[in-house]
């Protein structure tokens, strides 16, 4: 079975901290992604890679940057965290093409 | 960009009632997906599915790609069915707003 684990199931952090969420896959997929989930908003992409070092914007990448430096692991980092970043934020991976994607169980982040 | 509705937004049940959630996408699209979030928030895979008609137990999704929609069928609703099911368009990765089921005893 596909595993996609995130590094904290909970995080509760201050204003202005520079923020760190880790995602790792063991099914050494290539496509990994970062979605964020609001009330009533569903799920909203923001940002996914296709390999290693590669990264593309999804559709709200703003205040939000990404980390891959090794193909089964993929970082999610606020560089000043704010209140509205407060989500669930959910990590999936996939492999290369229109693959299905496998989803993590998430981190609720509150930002104080 | 695509668009992706799903209805009715909320469903309430009794424990061994069908139903049927409706996914409907504004453009062509490579793939689908249907998802069940449980109430912990973890997102389940239910089906992959870009055309035709799959099944799982007592859940089956069709996918009319030329129409433009996708259909899952939940039948003999249990109180585990509870939680809110996500349609999801690919490869640009779209999802709905999800449809929230309930079930009750």
């Amino acid at each position: 079975d596909v595993k996609v684990t995130q590094s904290s199931r909970y995080l509760v952090k201050r204003t202005g901290e520079k923020v760190f969420l880790e995602c790792v896959q063991d099914m050494d997929h290539e496509n990994m992604f970062w979605y964020r989930q609001d009330p009533g908003l569903g799920l909203r992409l923001i940002y996914f890679s296709y390999d290693v070092k590669m990264k593309e914007k999804g559709d709200i990448p703003e205040g939000y940057s990404v980390s891959r430096e090794k193909k089964e692991r993929f970082s999610l980092i606020l560089e000043s965290a704010s209140t509205n970043q407060t989500s669930m934020y959910l990590c999936a991976s996939s492999s290369a093409g229109l693959a299905e994607q496998f989803f993590g169980p998430g981190t609720r982040l509150t930002v104080l | 960009g695509i668009q992706v509705e799903q209805s009715p937004p909320d469903l309430i049940l009794q424990e061994g009632a069908n139903s049927t959630l409706r996914c409907n996408f504004s453009d062509s699209v490579n793939n689908l997906q249907w998802f069940h979030q449980n109430p912990w928030g973890q997102l389940i895979n239910l089906f992959y599915i870009p055309s035709g008609t799959k099944q799982n137990g007592r859940l089956s999704a069709t996918t009319v790609a030329t129409e433009r929609y996708s259909l899952l069928y939940i039948s003999s609703s249990q109180t585990t069915d509870s939680g809110v099911y996500f349609c999801a368009v690919l490869p640009i990765s779209i999802f709905g707003t999800g449809t929230r089921l309930q079930v009750f005893p």
